[in-house]
C-alpha cells in the first residue's frame, strides 16, 4: 500500500498570506490528523477528522482549519500567516477501531516557511 | 491538562542498550506510544501499550505501569541507524477519536 502523501513537501509564504496544505491517506484508513513540529514547541495536535467531520481539536487559533473530503482526503488551511506559523506540518492516518485505532501513519509533512 | 517528561538527549555506544523514560500526567489514560524519527524524516510508530508489562519488538522493547504513569522504551544492541529522536505520546479516553499528545522526544545519538 502507498504510505500517506503530502503536498506541496516545501512552502515559502510571507506574513498574512493563507496557504493550503493537502494530505492523503492510506488507502483504507478513514482518520486524518494533522500536527504541527517546531524545535521549540515539539508536535502539538491541531486537529483530528473521520468521515468529514473534525472529531478533535487542539489548542491552535481559529486561523487553522481543516477539512476532510469522502474520500478521505484532508486539507488544512493557515490564514493570516504569522512568523511563528514556520514549521513542519505532518499528517498521519490510521484505521478505526481496536489497536489499529492507536497506530498512526505519518507523513513526510509540509516544511512552511513565513517570512 | 495532558504533560509528558522524557529525557532530552541520551548517548550510547554500538551494541550497549538504552532505556527511554516517560512519565506522563494525563486524566482518562488510554495508552502509551512511541515513534521514531529520523532528522528530516516522518515519526514512525514503534510501539504502542495500554495494559501493564512488556511489550517487545525485535530489538525494541516498552513498558508500562499505569499506576505509576510511567512507560520506557528500551533499545536493545543499538545501531547506528537508531540515531535518532524518539517520542512518547499518550492517548486520552476523553478523546472520542485519534488524539496524540507528544513529550518533547529524546534525541539519542549512538557513537561508534
Amino acid at each position: 500500500k502507498a504510505g500517506v502523501t503530502q503536498t506541496p513537501r516545501y512552502l515559502i509564504k510571507t506574513r498574512g498570506q493563507q496557504v493550503t496544505l493537502s494530505c492523503s491517506p492510506i488507502s483504507g484508513h478513514r482518520s486524518v490528523s494533522w500536527y504541527q513540529q517546531t524545535p521549540g514547541q515539539g508536535l502539538q495536535f491541531l486537529f483530528e477528522y473521520f468521515s468529514e467531520t473534525q472529531r478533535n481539536k487542539g489548542n491552535f487559533p481559529g486561523r487553522f482549519s481543516g477539512r476532510q473530503f469522502s474520500n478521505s482526503r484532508s486539507e488544512m488551511n493557515v490564514s493570516t500567516l504569522e512568523l511563528g506559523d514556520s514549521a513542519l506540518y505532518l499528517c498521519a492516518s490510521s484505521l478505526e477501531g481496536g489497536l489499529e485505532r492507536e497506530t498512526q501513519y505519518f507523513g513526510p509533512g509540509t516544511r512552511l516557511l513565513v517570512l | 491538562g495532558q504533560s509528558l517528561e522524557q529525557p532530552s538527549e541520551v548517548t550510547a555506544v554500538e551494541g550497549a542498550i538504552v532505556q527511554i523514560n516517560c512519565t506522563y500526567q494525563t486524566s482518562g489514560f488510554y495508552g502509551l506510544s512511541w515513534y521514531q524519527q529520523h532528522d528530516g524524516g516522518a515519526p514512525t510508530f514503534l510501539s504502542y501499550n495500554a495494559l501493564d508489562g512488556l511489550e517487545e519488538t525485535g530489538r525494541f522493547s516498552s513498558f508500562l505501569s499505569r499506576s505509576d504513569s510511567y512507560g520506557y522504551l528500551l533499545l536493545q544492541e543499538l545501531q547506528m541507524k537508531d540515531s535518532a529522536s524518539y517520542f512518547c505520546a499518550v492517548s486520552s479516553l476523553k478523546a472520542a477519536g485519534n488524539k496524540l499528545t507528544f513529550g518533547g522526544g529524546t534525541r539519542v545519538l549512538v557513537k561508534p
